[in-house]
């Protein structure tokens, strides 16, 4: 059973970057595609980004500005960096794996327990 | 952008009684090349991540109860848990996959017992 887990900061300083890294156990990163996802406290969900095994990625729009995802495939992890943050990046951050190998169809069976991170001086 | 409105934004319902969830997207998620909504449903419960219970809009998850039910095509879906148990208090969000990258969610649906 594929499990992940995200780890970093819980606390970042407002205008510094957000850096969080997941790690999936129980499977090999490669052949998925592997997204973040936020949640702020109370909220409902938003799609960060994904990264493919190879390093192909895509990012929402409204973030891609300020995002950069990467993969480590040796040690079977992903990497979220969030640049320029403000209160309103605080959140819950999940990691995700997709349903299909190969396929950037973003159903998610997936998850991490999701770490939350606080922007805040 | 595809927005996903969900409603009611809460909902009470007696134990044991059906309780209904609808979902509306802006424009259609069916993919006509395969004939399917490109749609999902979850269930959070708090403190946990979400949990994927259908997708394609009405296909179950394995192991999830078969109380739960996805329906619906185009831009208008429905969740049905057709007799509620406790265990089924949540939040309940769908999803489209249809816009790439990554699709949109709605803004969720709290569901207790009356």
């Amino acid at each position: 059973q594929v499990q992940l887990q995200e780890s970093g900061p819980g606390l970042v300083k407002p205008s510094e970057t957000l850096s969080l890294t997941c790690t999936v156990s129980g499977g090999s990163i490669n052949n998925y595609y592997w997204s973040w996802i936020r949640q702020p406290p109370g909220k409902g969900l938003e799609w960060i980004g994904y990264i493919y095994y190879t390093g192909s990625t895509n990012y929402n729009p409204s973030l891609k500005s300020r995002v950069t995802i990467s993969v480590d495939t040796s040690n079977n992890q992903f990497s979220l960096k969030l640049s320029s943050v403000t209160a309103a990046d605080t959140a819950v951050y999940y990691c995700a794996r997709g349903f299909y190998p190969n396929s950037y169809i973003t159903i998610f069976p997936y998850w991490g327990q999701g770490t939350l991170v606080t922007v805040s001086s | 952008d595809i927005v996903m409105t969900q409603s009611p934004d809460s909902l009470a319902v007696s134990l044991g009684e059906r309780a209904t969830i609808n979902c509306k997207s802006s424009q259609s998620v069916l993919f006509s090349s395969n004939n399917k909504n490109y749609l999902a449903w979850y269930q959070q419960k708090p403190g946990q991540p979400p949990k994927l219970l259908i997708y394609w809009a009405s296909t179950r998850v394995s192991g999830v109860p078969d109380r739960f039910s996805g329906s619906g095509s185009g831009t208008d879906f429905t969740l049905t848990i057709s007799s509620l148990q406790a265990e089924d208090v949540a939040v309940y969000y769908c999803q489209q996959y249809y816009s790439n990258p990554g699709g949109s969610f709605g803004q969720g649906t709290k569901l207790e017992i009356k």
